[in-house]
């Protein structure tokens, strides 16, 4: 059965202090990797595609790592305002359909 | 990047009513478009996948009499909820797939549902 885990469920960061989010996988056939941020009451944004393992994407602060098993969200030198939920996804070869893991709740501290 | 509207952002009805939720990819063509409902402090639960011009396809346990889904055109596509109940009262978000092959999927900012 194809699924999508997060680690940590929640953090907590210190202005300025570097960290990484981690997704792990198992999703058959897959098509791409996805990231997003969901701001309370929102949907979600989109932030990164990643398609093969070594891909990495960045944006800003934040920088997006794929391998076979997991991927990995940097974010360096983080502000308050890139307090979210971060969620991952897989989208699977043979469903076609994005499966999501539960999200990291990030809170970044002044 | 894509943009998709939802509306509308807020709704509260009676129970027994039917309430309708629209979705619109502003500046792209999505022959593909997604239903999704959220529980607080929970992840998005895929309700139904909705193609141009076909019935949707619905995911298990989810009552396609209850959630109507029309994709009647390329940038459109609407989630009537018939004779709604408080158990329905939920965040409601729809998402569409960018064509071509980046599988992209950009999400509306969702629909808060109260059923009183």
């Amino acid at each position: 059965e194809d699924q999508v885990t997060q680690s940590p469920e929640a953090l907590r960061l210190q202005e300025g202090e570097s960290s990484s989010l981690n997704c792990s996988y198992t999703v058959s056939g897959l098509r791409g990797l996805f990231w997003y941020r969901q701001d309370p009451g929102k949907g979600p944004e989109f932030l990164f595609t990643l398609y093969s393992a070594g891909e990495e994407k960045e944006k800003e602060r934040l920088k997006a790592t794929l391998t076979k098993k997991e991927s990995f969200l940097h974010i360096t030198a983080p502000k308050p305002e890139d307090s979210a939920t971060y969620l991952c996804a897989g989208l699977g070869g043979a469903t076609n359909k994005l499966i999501f893991g539960t999200g990291t709740l990030l809170a970044v501290q002044p | 990047g894509a943009v998709v509207s939802q509306h509308p952002s807020r709704v509260i009805c009676k129970s027994g009513t039917s309430v309708k939720i629209e979705c619109r990819s502003l500046d792209f063509q999505a022959t593909t478009m997604f239903w999704y409902r959220q529980f607080p402090k929970q992840s998005l639960m895929l309700m139904a996948t909705s193609n141009e011009g076909s019935k949707a396809t619905y995911e298990q346990g989810v009552e396609k009499d209850k959630f109507l889904i029309n994709h009647a055109s390329l940038t459109l596509s609407t989630l009537t909820v018939t004779s709604a109940h408080p158990e329905d009262s939920s965040f409601y978000i729809c998402s569409a797939r960018t064509p071509g092959g980046s599988y992209e999927q950009y999400f509306g900012p969702g629909t808060r549902l109260t059923v009183t």
